[in-house]
Parts: C-alpha cells; structure tokens; sequence
C-alpha cells in the first residue's frame, strides 16, 4: 500500500496565482486533514474532513478552500496565492479510534514545498 | 499562549545518555496526548500515544502529570538515529475531530 500519497512535492507561484494540492490514501480511512507548518510553530489545522462529501474548517483556514468528493481524495485549493501561505503542507488521514476505543495514529503524506513569491 | 508548548532545544546528547524533556498543555479537559517523531524535511510519525499510567516502548518512556498538565519523554540509551524533532500531541474531547493541537516540537542530536 502507498498510504497516503501528496503531489506535487514542490512548488513555486507567483502573487495571485492558484493552485490545487491533492492528497489521495488507500487505507479507507475516513478523516482526512491539510496542515501547515511553518518555523518555530506547529502544525496547523486547515481544514479537514470526517467523511466523503464533507469539509471543515480548521484553524487557519483562510486562503484555503477543499473537497472531498471521493473518499479516497481530499483535496487543497489556493485561489490566490499570497506570500503569507508559503508553507509546508502536510496531508493527513486517519480513522481516529480503533476497536478498543483508543486513539488512532495520524498517517501523513511526505509534504509539499510550497513558496509564494 | 500557545495550547501546547514544547522546549525548542537542540538537546545535544552523547550517544548512549539519556535525555528527558516535556511539553506543557493549556486545556485541562485534553483527554488523549502522543508523541510524533519528525525526521528534517520529513513527515511526522507516531512514536508513542501516551496513556494515563505512563507507558514505555524499548528506549522511550512517556509519562502524563494531569495535575501539572504536561507529559513528558524520556529517552534513554541514545543512539544517533533518535536525532529529530519530537511533536507533542494533545487532543481534546473524544468527538473533537481534527482538534489535534501540535507543539512546534523538540530538536533532539544525538552526537558520537
């Protein structure tokens, strides 16, 4: 299994210019989240999804839209990329409790470079 | 303040020392903590989920203080391959869905 898989893994935009991130997993996992991390902060919620057909924002969701149309996919849209959102961005997917109740572990993509000049 | 605060470091540590650090959580209602090891320029994973007893795999051992409101790791028998940054991880209700607050992490380096 591939898990869960970003692309691209770098990417350079100019003002104003869009862009989608898209994330796919082959685990069935129904939760699926967009992070960003930027130096000296942690990981931050963008937005996420508990199911397909649904989305949520996080919180730091502005800039950012997404759409889970298949449960596979979860996928990130910048309509108008600003230098604020130079970033790395991080999908994630997990099933968020296992059968004995505990938590389940977050699975990540491998991140996408993202600079905004 | 930040929800979940974590030393920067670097924690420079002889292979073969321990090294113990923590992180500090605001929400006293958190009910599930972890442990997520970061490689440079890698994605996180789980290294430990962190349970109210305390709980230890091999080398690492986790503890929870609810009291103080912090948990912390400890690593011992260092080797170089446990230099990394160490997230701190800590979630709030059991039906908080992507309310997972991420600390900026601890830079750990394990030297020769």
């Amino acid at each position: 299994n591939a898990g869960v898989t970003q692309t691209p893994k770098f990417r350079v935009l100019k003002t104003g210019q869009s862009m989608t991130l898209l994330c796919a997993q082959d685990m069935n996992h129904e939760y699926m989240y967009w992070y960003r991390q930027d130096p000296g902060m942690g990981l931050r919620l963008i937005h996420y999804s508990v199911g397909e057909g649904t989305t949520a924002k996080g919180e730091v969701p502005d800039g950012y839209n997404v759409s889970r149309l298949k449960k596979q996919n979860f996928l990130l849209g910048l309509e108008s990329a600003a230098p604020s959102q130079t970033s790395v961005y991080f999908c994630a997917s997990s099933n968020d409790r296992n059968d004995r109740g505990r938590e389940e572990k977050l699975f990540f993509g491998s991140g996408t470079q993202l600079s905004v000049l | 303040r930040k929800e979940v605060e974590q030393d920067p470091g670097p924690f420079n540590v002889p292979e073969g020392a321990t090294v113990a650090f923590n992180c500090t959580y605001s929400n006293s209602a958190s009910q599930s903590f972890f442990w997520y090891r970061q490689d440079c320029r890698k994605e996180p994973k789980l290294l430990m989920s962190v349970y109210s007893s305390g709980n230890e795999d091999g080398r690492f051992t986790a503890q929870l203080n609810r009291a103080s409101q912090y948990i912390s790791l400890l690593i011992r028998d260092s080797k170089l391959s446990d230099s990394a940054t160490y997230l701190c991880v800590v979630k709030g209700r059991s039906d908080s869905w992507g309310k997972l607050q991420f600390g900026a992490g601890t830079q750990v380096v394990v030297t020769p």
